[in-house]
């Protein structure tokens, strides 16, 4: 089955307000960890990633942490605007075993919506 | 950056019929590709990662012998839908490591901007 989820399949954010989304995941072995954003039609669009050895990453507006106790994942969007609206996905890498390289696995997704 | 492109953008067909979907690394050279299936409202899910130079592993519950993979070169891989019905239609999302990326994570995936499949 699925080992990535969200919480909330949709959030609803005020402009210029701060939007967490968030994101479990099950497997422990997980090593690296990104969100995504996607528009409408379009392909995922990377927007932050981390590793299993950190706990909190920063990028432009964007912040990222990770509880690894409770195997939890968020994406942090600082002063939200008009072009945040997307859905977002979390993602998790196992490490590649055998050599080989492994795909991503994807949470079910949160349509973030801003209201202006 | 890293560049990954997919021909064609969408593309309708009768029940039946095969459909080839290609997806390009444009400014690097991937050695593994993937591809991922999205139905509408729904999440991305890995179909199989197509190795250079080797067969493609499959997920489990993917059909390989539907979904031909064909990795022939370092910066293209294909996917062919063989004898296409209703039910494959979908949102078919490729991409691709770049392992040279210069400061890029190792494990970081380039994606492409989908082909959507309609099968009629």
């Amino acid at each position: 089955g699925e080992s990535v989820g969200l919480h909330l399949p949709t959030l609803s954010v005020q402009e210029g307000d701060n939007s967490i989304i968030n994101c479990a995941y099950s497997n422990s072995a997980s090593d690296y960890f990104i969100w995504y954003k996607q528009e409408s039609g379009k392909g995922p669009q990377f927007i932050i990633d981390i590793r299993s050895n950190m706990d909190k990453r920063q990028g432009q507006r964007v912040t990222v942490l990770l509880n690894k106790t409770v195997k939890h994942l968020s994406l942090q969007i600082a002063a939200t605007q008009p072009g945040d609206s997307a859905v977002y996905f979390c993602a998790e890498n196992l490490p590649p075993s055998g050599g080989g390289a492994d795909g991503l696995t994807f949470g079910k997704g949160t349509h973030l919506i801003i209201q202006p | 950056g890293a560049v990954v492109s997919q021909h064609p953008s969408w593309v309708i067909c009768k029940s039946g019929t095969s459909v080839k979907i290609e997806c390009r690394s444009l400014d690097f050279q991937a050695t593994t590709m993937f591809w991922y299936r999205q139905f509408p409202k729904q999440s991305l899910m890995l179909m199989a990662t197509s190795n250079e130079g080797s067969k493609a592993t499959y997920e489990q519950g993917v059909e390989k012998d539907k979904f031909l993979i064909n990795h022939a070169s370092l910066t293209l891989s294909t996917l062919t839908v063989t004898s296409a019905h209703p039910e494959d239609s979908s949102f078919y999302i490729c991409s691709a490591r770049n392992p040279g990326l210069a400061g890029g994570a190792l494990d970081e995936q380039f994606f492409g901007p989908g082909t959507r499949l309609t099968v009629l």
